[in-house]
């Protein structure tokens, strides 16, 4: 099993360009997470997803968006990209029932924008 | 309310001495307190994890004590190793949101 994983790994952007992170899992997980993580701030949570076909909005939403046309995977995409994003992106995801919440990572995609 | 506050922001313990990580929150309906460890270039991986059941869970060198009165939680590591130098993250969330609230954050350096 792969796990979580994320492509592509690094990514430079220039301002106002668009681009679209890819996270797929393996583990039948229902549900799934889009992170970013800045130096000092931890993690914080973009957008999520339930099930296939359903997100939700996190912390910080704005200038993001999301699919998830297949349970196993969830797409974050960026449609004009500006500095603040300059962030590792990261993608998780989770089962939906049990004692067990937790989540799965993926590697990291570390993105640029100039 | 939905914060959960950690400290130290960094840490530096000598090999074989106890790094002790804490966290502190206000939502009493938090039902779920992990710790997340992360090495540089990786994702965060589940290290160990908490319900309010009970006061203390341990998994080899690593103890999680678990305070509810004053709403606080804290990560022992014992005999540190230099292994161990890593970012290490406390999180909260409820049973009806598995949303994790997460802290800040703490870089560990264990030196040799």
């Amino acid at each position: 099993n792969a796990g979580v994983t994320q492509t592509p790994k690094f990514r430079v952007l220039k301002t106002g360009q668009s681009m679209t992170l890819l996270c797929a899992q393996d583990m039948n997980h229902e549900y799934m997470y889009w992170y970013r993580q800045d130096p000092g701030m931890g993690l914080r949570l973009i957008h999520y997803s339930v099930g296939e076909g359903t997100t939700a909005k996190g912390e910080v939403p704005d200038g993001y968006n999301v699919s998830r046309l297949k349970k196993q995977n969830f797409l974050l995409g960026l449609e004009s990209a500006a500095p603040s994003q300059t962030s590792v992106y990261f993608c998780a995801s989770s089962g939906s029932s049990g004692r067990s919440r937790e989540q799965f990572f993926g590697p990291g995609t570390r993105l640029t924008v100039l | 309310q939905q914060q959960v506050k950690q400290s130290p922001q960094s840490l530096i313990v000598q090999k074989g001495g106890i790094s002790i990580i804490n966290c502190a929150y206000e939502n009493t309906a938090f039902d779920y307190f992990p710790w997340y460890q992360q090495f540089p270039g990786k994702g965060p991986a589940l290290l160990i994890a908490i319900r309010p059941d009970v006061s203390e869970k341990k998994e080899g060198r690593f103890t999680i004590s678990f305070n509810k009165s004053a709403k606080q939680f804290s990560l022992h590591i014992m005999d540190s190793q230099p292994g161990d130098s890593a970012t290490y993250f406390c999180a909260a969330s409820t049973a009806s949101n598995y949303q994790l609230i997460w802290g800040a954050g703490t870089k560990l350096i264990i030196k040799p």
